[in-house]
């Protein structure tokens, strides 16, 4: 079964300065994977996802994704962090089951932003 | 505007009381799930349908029930709720073609069961 892991609860970052948040996942096959955003008291949002093709994915508010097959990792990005960046984000892979096409989509367990002023 | 709307957005309700959240999409999707969010597990799927009629367990399916009798229509039953069914519970749609659909959610629905 395909899995992703978030290894951290918690980052925290100084505005204007880079973040990194991190994901490691677990597939037999192509990975399929995605980040997403959550704000308080709102659904999550899609950010960015990985799918073939370059390694460096470019999303939504100036969030980037490195995709590193060696190190089984998908990585997000930015390279100066806003106050406004702060919310919970959520790594996720698409596992397809079986040869029916049949598909679920499975999220680690978040990470929590805080960018400090 | 594509949305997946879901409700009641917040609900207190007693043990053993059936309650029944509704997930509505308009963006056609194939492609609908039920996850519930609590701290430190992220986000757990229910159930999740590919199409009209064709539902399945997602990884913890107790005490619910889901149906798909429409395409837009995914509505989430808890037939006699417990409190640990107290949550945060989004539903989410995509569409099927391709490998690599962005999914979407709705805004959540806070349950509390006493």
């Amino acid at each position: 079964a395909q899995s992703v892991a978030q290894p951290e609860d918690q980052v925290n970052v100084a505005e204007g300065n880079p973040l990194t948040v991190k994901c490691t996942y677990s597939v037999s096959g192509n990975p399929y994977l995605f980040w997403y955003v959550q704000y308080p008291n709102r659904g999550l949002q899609f950010l960015l996802k990985y799918i073939t093709g370059d390694n460096l994915v470019k999303g939504s508010y100036g969030f980037e994704a490195e995709f590193n097959k060696s190190q089984t990792s998908f990585h997000l990005k930015k390279p100066s962090a806003l106050v406004s960046d702060s919310a919970l984000y959520f790594c996720a892979v698409r596992d397809v089951l079986g040869t029916s096409g049949t598909y679920k989509y499975i999220f680690g367990t978040g990470t929590r932003l805080k960018v400090l002023a | 505007e594509a949305q997946v709307t879901q409700n009641p957005r917040y609900l207190i309700t007693v043990t053993g009381k059936k309650l029944t959240v509704t997930c509505s999409q308009n963006m056609n999707h194939e492609y609908m799930s039920w996850y519930r969010q609590d701290p430190g597990l992220g986000l757990r799927q229910i159930y999740y349908s590919m199409n009209v009629e064709v539902t399945d367990k997602g990884d913890v399916p107790e005490g619910y029930k889901v149906s798909r009798k429409e395409k837009r229509n995914f509505p989430l039953i808890l037939e006699s709720p417990s409190p640990n069914q107290t949550s945060l519970y989004f539903c989410a749609s995509s569409s099927k073609q391709g490998p690599g659909n962005t999914i979407y959610f709705g805004e959540g629905s806070w349950l509390t069961v006493v």
